[in-house]
């Protein structure tokens, strides 16, 4: 069965700081990985996804990701926080086994200080 | 294009009741979604509708059941309304239900039972 571990509900950063948000999965086939950012009141937007193609995957607002399948990760990283980031992200799995079906982990609250 | 849009933004109802749930999915798409996504958690894979038939069902009682009509669009239906109903309902719609094929969600609909 698929899982998704999110490390760390809420995360703050200053301005300007290094963003990394931790996810880590469990699939017992390759699977397929996105993160997905919610504003407050509002849907989930794609950031990125990982499709087995290149490991490091970048996305849009400056967002990047690697999976690294030694350790069943897929952490996502931005190298300066803006004011603008602030969000809930989200991580979540697919697989082969259960089509485009998306399994979420629990969310991670970005805060980011000025 | 039109995103993928869902009705009514905002219900309010009383235990025991029944709800139905819209959504219009984006065009092009042949598969809706409908996740729901408690306070503070995740969202939560109900069903899946590919081409009007369901495809594949998360762990949620038949009180929660759906339909999909022949331009694409989606009902969600919950019957005998219970407290812990009360959530964000999420609809995405996609090109196909195949692994790895983007999700495009809509805004929600915010349930509250009483």
């Amino acid at each position: 069965a698929q899982s998704v571990t999110q490390l760390g509900s809420h995360v703050s950063v200053s301005e300007g700081a290094l963003v990394l948000l931790r996810c880590n999965y469990s699939s017992s086939v390759p699977p397929y990985l996105f993160w997905y950012v919610q504003y407050p009141n509002q849907g989930l937007q794609l950031l990125l996804k990982y499709t087995s193609a290149a490991t490091l995957v970048k996305g849009i607002n400056g967002f990047e990701a690697e999976f690294k399948k030694s350790e069943t990760s897929f952490h996502l990283t931005k190298p300066s926080a803006h004011m603008s980031d602030a969000a809930e992200y989200f991580c979540a799995v697919s697989d082969r086994e259960y089509g485009n079906k998306l399994v979420f982990g629990a969310g991670t609250i970005l805060r980011v200080k000025s | 294009e039109t995103g993928v849009t869902q009705s009514p933004t905002h219900l309010i109802k009383t235990r025991g009741q029944q709800v139905t749930l819209r959504c219009s999915s984006q065009s092009g798409h042949n598969t809706v979604s409908w996740y729901q996504q408690a306070l503070g958690q995740g969202p939560q894979f109900i069903f899946q509708y590919y081409r009007e038939e369901e495809n594949g069902r998360g762990n949620f009682p038949p009180r929660f059941s759906g339909l999909q009509f022949p331009n694409y669009s989606s009902e969600l239906n919950v019957n005998a309304l219970e407290l812990d109903d009360s959530a964000l309902y999420l609809c995405a719609s996609s090109q196909t239900s195949f692994s790895g094929n983007e999700q495009f969600f809509g805004p929600g609909t915010r349930l509250t039972v009483l």
